[in-house]
């Protein structure tokens, strides 16, 4: 069954390294999507992405954040300089696109500390 | 204003008991979808059920069911015949906006503990 995945599954960064999460969806999906989750909290938006643009963004997705498809299967999450609260695990999610085709599945994830 | 309300952030169950767990949500778009998905203590977000809010019927997959009452604006999942793998957080989702975004708005989420 295809399935989203995430590279890498843990990363260690120093405060005010970039650092540049991957995800490859769903390969038929259209729509894709980051989402954090600190821990212990619960899940929220950061970023969705259609058709090479991004369509939504939360207030958590400021200008030290960035995201990027450079090529058809890939789907990226930039953060420029990273801080201690960006410690999190980082999920992205796809969709297929049509009515009724509504539900995002998730990949494992990327566990984010900051130092 | 909270969106997604789980009021149970832990519930114990026997093993192979029914369970109900709890959410209720707050929208004024006439089309939305609802979702739950189980969190293992790995970390993955596994999709469990999905209900539409035009939907007629309660959605259910296999030992999940989705209790609908549109109403009182509440989707609770009930999880049939408990398992020692049910143990987990699960997260009760909304899906917001119109157009391409139709981004989830998670709740705070409910921790299950099947006992043996």
């Amino acid at each position: 069954e295809p399935e989203v995945t995430q590279t890498p599954s843990h990363q260690v960064t120093q405060m005010g390294q970039e650092v540049i999460l991957r995800c490859v969806p769903i390969s038929n999906h259209l729509y894709f999507y980051w989402y954090r989750q600190i821990l212990g909290q619960k899940v929220e938006f950061l970023v969705s992405f259609y058709n090479n643009e991004i369509s939504e963004k939360s207030e958590i997705f400021d200008d030290q954040f960035s995201v990027e498809r450079p090529d058809g299967s890939n789907f990226t999450l930039k953060i420029r300089s990273t801080k201690l609260e960006d410690s999190a695990m980082y999920f992205c999610a796809s969709r297929q696109h049509g009515q009724g085709r509504e539900t995002q599945y998730f990949g494992p994830g990327t566990r984010l500390l900051v130092l | 204003a909270q969106k997604i309300t789980q009021t149970q952030p832990g519930m114990f169950v026997q093993e192979k008991e029914a369970v109900t767990l709890d959410c209720t949500y707050d929208t004024s778009d006439p089309s939305y979808g609802l979702f739950w998905y189980k969190q293992p203590s790995s970390g993955e977000m596994i999709f469990l059920i999905y209900q539409g809010s035009y939907d007629q019927q309660n959605a259910t997959e296999g030992r999940y069911s989705l209790n609908f009452q549109k109403a009182r604006k509440s989707a609770n999942l009930v999880i049939s015949a408990s398992q020692l793998g049910d143990s987990a957080m699960y997260f009760c989702a909304m899906r917001e906006g119109r157009g391409y975004g139709q981004n989830f708005v998670f709740g705070p989420g409910t921790r299950l503990s099947v006992l043996p």
